[in-house]
């Protein structure tokens, strides 16, 4: 296990709702970045927050926005939702930047009908 | 559990056997590689990782070898193992390590018993 946890596990949504997926970071790790992986494909970097600011950003539209919070814990939002926003969900949480690895969550897969 | 392997180029190997996973990266500037290995209904983890001005890295059971000429990156398991059926992702970065990484197509690795 690497320590990071997801919530809420599955989630289904309608299209135009929005919603608000949970990340929980190891203690200490003060750099959050969330992927989305569509059924069958690699993981797309969507941003990476360093204390509390966001630090990148992938190829993903404004209604993609996050949180990161002091308690080693972060949010994804994602408002309008589309049918194409289902997918699996990951954060990943490490140290610092650059130099350390990146541990993974077991992912939230959001369902948009 | 989740499925992250459909629709995925298949590997099938006996085990006990070594196994040759490919990859084509994308990007010449990439600076430095990783292999995750995904396991259904986990998120990506670590494998092995590889800079640019390296050809080869071995660990324990694995080898990556990078041909940056032709852009290929490949990940050798030795001795293959039930544990070792997943899907594994190469993944490259410009400049950030081990963050923000841009992930590759997977390949699922299938161990037969």
């Amino acid at each position: 296990e690497t320590g990071v946890t997801q919530s809420p596990t599955h989630l289904i949504k309608t299209r135009g709702q929005q919603v608000t997926l949970r990340c929980s970071s190891q203690s200490g790790h003060n750099t959050v970045s969330w992927y989305q992986q569509a059924l069958g494909q690699g993981p797309q970097f969507i941003f990476q927050y360093y204390r509390e600011e966001e630090n990148g950003r992938g190829n993903f539209p404004p209604r993609f926005s996050g949180l990161q919070f002091p308690n080693y814990s972060s949010e994804l939002n994602v408002n309008a939702l589309e049918l194409d926003d289902s997918a699996l969900y990951l954060c990943a949480s490490s140290w610092d930047r650059a130099s350390d690895e990146q541990f993974f969550g077991p992912g939230t897969r959001l369902t948009v009908l | 559990g989740e499925s992250v392997g459909l629709h995925l180029p298949t590997l099938s190997v006996q085990e006990g056997d070594n196994s040759i996973i490919n990859c084509a990266y994308s990007n010449s500037a990439s600076d430095y590689f990783i292999w995750y290995k995904q396991e259904s209904g986990k998120g990506p983890q670590f494998i092995i990782d590889i800079r640019s001005n390296m050809d080869k890295r071995q660990g324990q059971r694995v080898t990556v070898l990078l041909n940056k000429t032709v852009k290929h990156l490949s990940l050798q398991i030795a001795a293959t193992q039930p544990g070792d059926s997943a899907v594994y992702f190469c993944a490259e970065s410009i400049g950030e390590g081990y963050q923000k990484v841009t992930f590759g197509i997977g390949t699922k690795l299938q161990v037969i018993p």
